[in-house]
């Protein structure tokens, strides 16, 4: 039984359009996160969620929005995707000081 | 500004040896410690964690050491085996979070020859 789960596995996409990716944690933790994985293999965070309100929002670019519908779901939207956002995008959940991961959604823009 | 590194991408060990991933960190905030193993098409799963109140954690055959003064952790495994094999990534997170933030290293790829 999946704890984080998030879809899709694999995307690609064309420069410019808009696509969403979903997470969904069956684990009833009050936070959750979406991180990239650069092509230099670092994990950044981007955002964090705690009970649906945003407590942590990086440098990340306004073209990248999550939205958080309840607390077991964080979804990122991104829009008029360019080259550069091409990565392995991770959501996460944690409670207790321990972060669980989905398993990744490796986004390809072309 | 690489606040957590991991200084060696690679390492090869025998099985059956010890393996030691070394990491080092720079921001004196961070209180929370943890390693995290992630095999390809994975995400990464936690492995073990050290709070800055202890130097040595200790479970099964993984045990983390804390050296504060010198900012730098380190994960020993022994023995090693085959499926050790993958990517360790080491991540830290300041003291005092409602909120939960890991800063994780680039990690390093172990590799357990059998």
């Amino acid at each position: 039984d999946t704890a984080v789960s998030q879809t899709p596995k694999y995307l690609v996409t064309q420069m410019g359009n808009d696509k969403s990716i979903k997470c969904e944690q069956n684990l009833g933790h009050d936070t959750m996160y979406w991180y990239k994985q650069d092509s230099k293999k670092f994990l950044k965070i981007m955002f964090s969620y705690n009970n649906k309100e945003l407590i942590i929002n990086e440098t990340v670019p306004n073209r990248f929005s999550p939205k958080s519908p309840d607390k077991a779901h964080l979804n990122l939207h991104i829009n008029s995707l360019e080259l550069g956002d091409s990565a392995v995008y991770f959501c996460a959940s944690s409670q207790a000081g321990q972060a669980f991961f989905g398993q990744g959604t490796r986004l390809t823009v072309v | 500004d690489q606040q957590v590194k991991q200084n060696s991408p690679s390492l090869s060990v025998q099985e059956g040896r010890i393996s030691i991933l070394n990491c080092d960190y720079t921001n004196s905030m961070f209180d929370y410690f943890l390693w995290y193993k992630k095999y390809p098409a994975e995400g990464p799963t936690f492995l073990i964690s050290i709070s800055s109140i202890k130097d040595k954690n200790e479970d099964g055959r993984f045990t983390v050491f804390l050296n504060k003064s010198a900012k730098h952790l380190s994960l020993h495994i022994v023995p090693s085996q085959p499926g050790d094999s993958a990517v360790y990534f080491c991540a830290a997170a300041p003291r005092g979070a409602g909120s939960y933030q890991l800063t994780f290293g680039k990690g390093t790829k172990l590799s357990v020859i059998p």
